[in-house]
């Protein structure tokens, strides 16, 4: 089974601060997952690489392969970015598309 | 657009009840995914549907069982609520990539109270 490990648990920033998520993971992959989950529950998918580097407005995910780590990096942070950051990877040997999440890391960036 | 949409956001029920949640999607997914979703654990998969009638269980089956009887939607049944099962559950669906990436579309989730 993948194992997909999350740090920090919980991040407190100040508006305008650059916030780094990290995500590990203990096995080989095909891609992965950054989600995001606001207050209230619905989750999007704000990522999905499988090497490099991807940019999305102040979002950047970057995944390094041989290390099996990937982080999440938020520019310029805002207090609507509060929300809890997902990693998510396919299970070892999985198929027909489930994935394992990390446990999630709480962000709150104050004004 | 992808919308995923769940038969209630909040809903509360008493134990030994049956419960149904239901879920639908409206982009033609082959796969569809029950999830729940607790503190200090994450999401974890409770059974997932890949075509019509077909099924899979998840990490975490015990209790539960689904339906997909159309394609468009899935089902997922607790026999006898118990308190146990007081949790976030959320739907979710793709299309099949059998070589990855497997980018997933959730819908809102309905919190469940089982008292």
């Amino acid at each position: 089974k993948n194992e997909v490990e999350q740090s920090p648990q919980n991040l407190t920033a100040q508006e305008g601060e650059f916030i780094t998520i990290n995500c590990s993971y203990s096995v080989g992959i095909s891609a992965l997952h950054w989600l995001q989950q606001h207050p209230g529950g619905g989750i999007v998918s704000l990522f999905m690489l499988s090497s490099g580097k991807k940019k999305h407005g102040r979002l950047i995910a970057t995944i390094n392969i041989q290390e099996k780590h990937s982080s999440l990096h938020i520019t310029a942070s805002h207090p609507r970015d509060s929300a809890v950051y997902i990693c998510a990877v396919p299970p070892l040997g999985g198929s027909q598309g489930n994935l394992i999440f990390g446990k999630g890391t709480k962000l709150s960036v104050k004004p | 657009d992808v919308k995923v949409t769940q038969s209630s956001r909040y809903l509360v029920k008493r134990t030994g009840e049956k419960v149904f949640l239901e879920c639908v999607q409206d982009m033609d997914h082959e796969n569809m995914f029950w999830y729940r979703q607790d503190p200090g654990l994450g999401l974890r998969l409770i059974y997932f549907s890949y075509d019509v009638k077909m099924k899979e269980k998840g990490d975490i089956p015990e209790g539960y069982s689904v339906s997909r009887e159309k394609k468009e939607r899935f089902s997922l049944i607790l026999e006898s609520a118990s308190t146990n099962q007081t949790s976030m559950y959320l739907c979710a669906s793709s299309f099949p990539q059998p070589e990855g990436p497997y980018e997933q579309y959730f819908g809102p989730g309905t919190r469940l109270t089982v008292t």
